[in-house]
């Protein structure tokens, strides 16, 4: 079974300056994706990155971006300049399509940040 | 595009009582997933449709629960007899997915379902 661990279960970052995100990831599978997702106070969970396992180069997405270490299990996201609307619960997530049928999400129990004024 | 939508958005109901909720996916998304969430915890999945056949179930998701997706389009939940434990919030996803691909799924606001 796959499995997906937060280690971290809050954190908090001044505004403007970088915060990580810790996730690790247990999978005998070579081939599969990894997300990040936001959940705000409001609770819709919004997707903030993803990474293809096959591919070398680490995602980026404006303030957002990822350090992939395919053999050590590990997917870290980094956010630059961060914002007060950037508080929320970050959840880390895996999918394969080896498993199941229709790729379904494993997630960890999540990273409450808060961004200080 | 409108993105997922989920009703009701609350849900509050006695113990032994049968629910339903209901998803609107995305226009032309073939996939369409169930997540059930507990406070403070990460999301779980439950069951997914592919068009209008599902695929998949979770051991979580007992007898009691029933999903289904008449013509591909909404999908409902249907739990029965409602027990204490099932208060969560319901998630629902959708995406579109071609063949040996895996795609990003979209969330709707959920339900959140209160048993007393």
């Amino acid at each position: 079974a796959q499995t997906v661990t937060q280690s971290q279960p809050e954190m908090s970052v001044q505004e403007a300056e970088t915060v990580t995100l810790s996730c690790t990831y247990d999978t005998s599978e070579n081939n599969y994706y990894l997300f990040w997702y936001k959940q705000p106070p409001s609770r819709q969970m919004i997707l903030v990155i993803r990474q293809e396992a096959y591919k070398q180069q680490n995602a980026t997405e404006n303030r957002f971006s990822v350090n992939f270490q395919k053999a050590a299990k590990s997917f870290s996201l980094k956010i630059s300049d961060s914002q007060l609307g950037d508080t929320a619960m970050y959840f880390c997530a895996f999918a394969s399509p080896a498993i199941g049928a229709g790729n379904m999400l494993t997630f960890g129990g999540g990273t409450r940040l808060m961004v200080k004024p | 595009d409108t993105g997922v939508s989920q009703d009701p958005r609350h849900k509050i109901t006695k113990r032994g009582q049968n629910v339903t909720f209901r998803c609107d996916p995305i226009s032309e998304h073939n996939r369409l997933y169930w997540y059930r969430q507990t406070l403070g915890q990460g999301p779980e999945f439950l069951t997914y449709f592919q068009n209008e056949a599902q695929l998949e179930k979770s051991r979580l998701l007992s007898d009691r629960f029933s999903a289904e997706r008449p013509k591909g389009s909404f999908s409902t939940l249907e739990i029965q007899r409602t027990e204490q434990g099932d208060s969560a919030m319901y998630l629902c996803a959708s995406s579109l997915a071609g063949f040996a691909s895996t795609d990003t799924q979209y969330f709707g606001p959920g339900t959140r379902l209160t048993v007393l």
